[in-house]
């Protein structure tokens, strides 16, 4: 079975500062991929970033990063320099080898001016 | 290039009632999944499809059923709506695969069942 659990309902983060979201997983596949989505208030899910077990580097994107540590099973998600559009739901997911992505129960991020 | 696409986006329907959703994937994409997210929730797996066939089903009750299309669009069918079916029912493609990077969601659809 896989689990994800996100332990920060909400955050708070001041405009143009760095915040980090928490991931940690558990999983007994060998291989898998973590993801991070956002979800604005209409609903759409958006893909941000993607991790690949076997992945020496973390992943990055744009101002996207994930701290990757596979020991510790956690797949932090880290947005540098905030903006007001980036407060919203942020849901972190794994798909191991049932093909499905397993959701933790999100993180409300709050951008204040 | 079309991402994913819902439709409706909206829908009320009443209790005991069938409702069919429908979602295409986006180019390049064979593999369709939908998802069910109940308000302040995270989306929980209902099925995926894969080449016209269920490939992989979670923990909901036969009520909910699916179809893909050649083109490999796909519906979501629920028979004898309940007040607990309201919620944001998602459509995510991908390719197949453990190892792919794409999984991509439509806008959803917003049931609420009166």
């Amino acid at each position: 079975a896989q689990k994800i659990t996100q332990t920060q309902p909400g955050m708070f983060v001041q405009e143009k500062e760095a915040v980090t979201l928490d991931c940690t997983y558990d999983t007994s596949d060998p291989s898998y991929g973590l993801f991070w989505y956002k979800q604005p208030s209409s609903g759409e899910m958006i893909f941000l970033i993607y991790q690949g077990s076997y992945d020496q580097q973390n992943a990055t994107e744009g101002r996207y990063s994930l701290n990757f540590q596979k020991a510790r099973k956690s797949a932090n998600l880290v947005i540098s320099a905030s903006q007001l559009g980036d407060s919203a739901m942020y849901f972190c997911a794994m798909r191991g080898s049932n093909y499905k992505l397993t959701f933790g129960k999100g993180t409300l991020l709050t951008v204040n001016p | 290039d079309a991402g994913v696409t819902q439709s409706p986006t909206h829908l009320i329907k009443t209790r005991g009632q069938q409702v069919t959703l429908r979602c295409s994937p986006k180019s390049g994409h064979d593999t369709v999944s939908w998802y069910q997210q109940a308000l302040g929730q995270g989306p929980q797996f209902i099925f995926q499809y894969y080449e016209e066939e269920e490939r992989q089903r979670g923990n909901f009750p036969d009520r909910f059923s699916g179809h893909q299309f050649p083109n490999y669009s796909s519906e979501l069918n629920v028979n004898a709506l309940l007040l607990g079916d309201s919620a944001l029912y998602l459509c995510a493609s991908s390719r197949p695969g453990v190892h792919n990077t794409e999984a991509f969601f439509g806008q959803g659809t917003r049931l609420t069942v009166v």
